[in-house]
């Protein structure tokens, strides 16, 4: 069964640095999503991306985040200046494109956890 | 906005035993997406099962069904003979069908016990 990965599974950077989170999603996949979880809290939607753009932003994902699909699979996520309170762990989510519930259903990836120091 | 309320924030039940996790939520849509994703301890989200607001017949997968009362925005989940493996953090999910992204509840850890 296809699957969404990430990389890497755990990161830890120092305040001030940059980050780039990777994720493949699921090959046939038209939208894509990063999510955050900051430790034992909610799940947060930080941005969706279709056709090459964005789509739909959080207030959370401020000029720090970047998103990109920089060739046919990879989908990434960067972090220009990191803060402490980007600890977090990082989920990237796609779903396919047209109508009802397939279209609405959001495959998750393993998550990447960012450390901050 | 719409929002998720998951009110019990920790539950356990015996292993072979049956339980329910109760989700309501707020939106003014008539047709929406809910979804309920299990959480174990190696933090994957994982969909256990959905259900779109316009079907009236509850969902169900293999041991997972849902109670799904459109009028009380009630979508609680029900586990039928609870395994170990189902030890894990639940989380409720809507989604409306003009945005993209998921709303969240804050969860509910369930613990099997042996």
């Amino acid at each position: 069964e296809p699957e969404v990965t990430q990389t890497p599974s755990h990161q830890v950077t120092q305040m001030g640095q940059e980050v780039i989170l990777r994720c493949v999603p699921i090959s046939n996949h038209l939208y894509f999503y990063w999510y955050r979880q900051i430790l034992g809290q909610k799940v947060e939607f930080l941005v969706s991306f279709y056709n090459n753009e964005i789509s739909e932003k959080s207030e959370i994902f401020d000029d720090q985040f970047s998103v990109e699909r920089p060739d046919g699979s990879n989908f990434t996520l960067k972090i220009r200046s990191t803060k402490l309170e980007d600890s977090a762990m990082y989920f990237c989510a796609s779903s396919e494109g047209g109508g009802g519930l397939a279209y609405a259903t959001q495959y998750f990836g393993p998550g990447t956890r960012l450390l901050v120091l | 906005a719409q929002t998720v309320t998951q009110s019990q924030p920790e539950m356990s039940v015996q292993e072979a035993e049956t339980v329910t996790l109760s989700c309501t939520y707020d939106t003014s849509e008539n047709n929406y997406y809910l979804f309920w994703y299990k959480q174990p301890p190696s933090r994957q989200m994982i969909l256990v099962i959905r259900q779109e607001a316009y079907k009236q017949q509850n969902a169900t997968e293999n041991r997972f069904s849902v109670n799904f009362q459109k009028a009380a925005k009630s979508f609680s989940l029900k586990i039928s003979d609870s395994q170990l493996g189902d030890t894990a953090m639940y989380f409720c999910a809507f989604k409306d069908n003009y945005g993209q992204n998921f709303v969240f509840g804050p969860g509910t850890r369930l613990s099997v016990l042996p």
